[in-house]
């Protein structure tokens, strides 16, 4: 195990639906990140949060938005998701920030 | 724009030899570079890293290799076994971190 734990594994949802992704992390660590995983494409940062303040937003369209409510806890709302949102979101965290990343098994996300 | 790239999508070899993946990067001012491995159904796993003032690093049956005169680094997985099939990905950092897009390595028996 890494230490970092996300849930649910799986998630198939609807274009109107309102879900949340969870992440926890037991490794003590000041930053946690969202990032995204399509098929043949590289890694996309989506989130940064460091100290529980966000850092870094990529872009990202409004129908995701982070919540980190501690330094152990990240979560990714979602709402009103198209079906090119079906990925794998795989959260991580770092003792400092842009240090080595942990990862977490990821959320398999299918937007119907 | 900068970008971080794999030279070769795909990588097959016999178990027992040795792996060599590759990886280019564009950002001169990169300063810190790590390897993951993914294996199916799991995140990225940080397997060894390396900064800029060092051109080789070893670790447990796996070498990091930096050319920063040609901006390129590589790992190589001594004597490959099963279980080191999975795709590998390089990592730059320069005030974020950039992922290239994979190589997946096979270990045939």
């Amino acid at each position: 195990e890494t230490g970092v734990t996300q849930t649910p594994r799986h998630l198939v949802m609807g274009m109107t639906n309102k879900k949340s992704l969870k992440c926890e992390q037991h490794l003590g660590h000041n930053a946690m990140y969202w990032y995204k995983q399509s098929a043949k494409k590289p890694l996309e940062l989506m989130f940064v949060y460091s100290l529980e303040e966000r850092v870094e937003n990529n872009s990202v369209p409004s129908r995701f938005s982070p919540e980190c409510p501690n330094s152990s806890h990240l979560f990714l709302h979602l709402h009103t998701l198209q079906p090119e949102d079906s990925a794998l979101y795989l959260c991580a965290s770092s003792q400092g920030l842009n240090e080595k990343l942990f990862f977490g098994s990821g959320t398999q996300l299918s937007v119907l | 724009g900068e970008s971080v790239g794999l030279h070769l999508p795909t990588l097959s070899v016999q178990e027992g030899d040795n792996s060599i993946i590759n990886c280019a990067y564009s950002n001169s001012a990169s300063d810190y570079f790590i390897w993951y491995k993914q294996e199916s159904g799991k995140g990225p796993q940080f397997i060894i890293d390396i900064r800029s003032n060092m051109d080789k690093r070893q670790g447990q049956r796996v070498t990091v290799l930096l050319n920063k005169t040609v901006k390129h680094l590589s790992l190589q997985i001594a004597a490959t076994q099963p279980g080191d099939s999975a795709v590998y990905f390089c990592a730059e950092n320069n005030n974020d971190m950039r992922f290239g897009a994979g190589t997946r390595l096979t270990v045939k028996p």
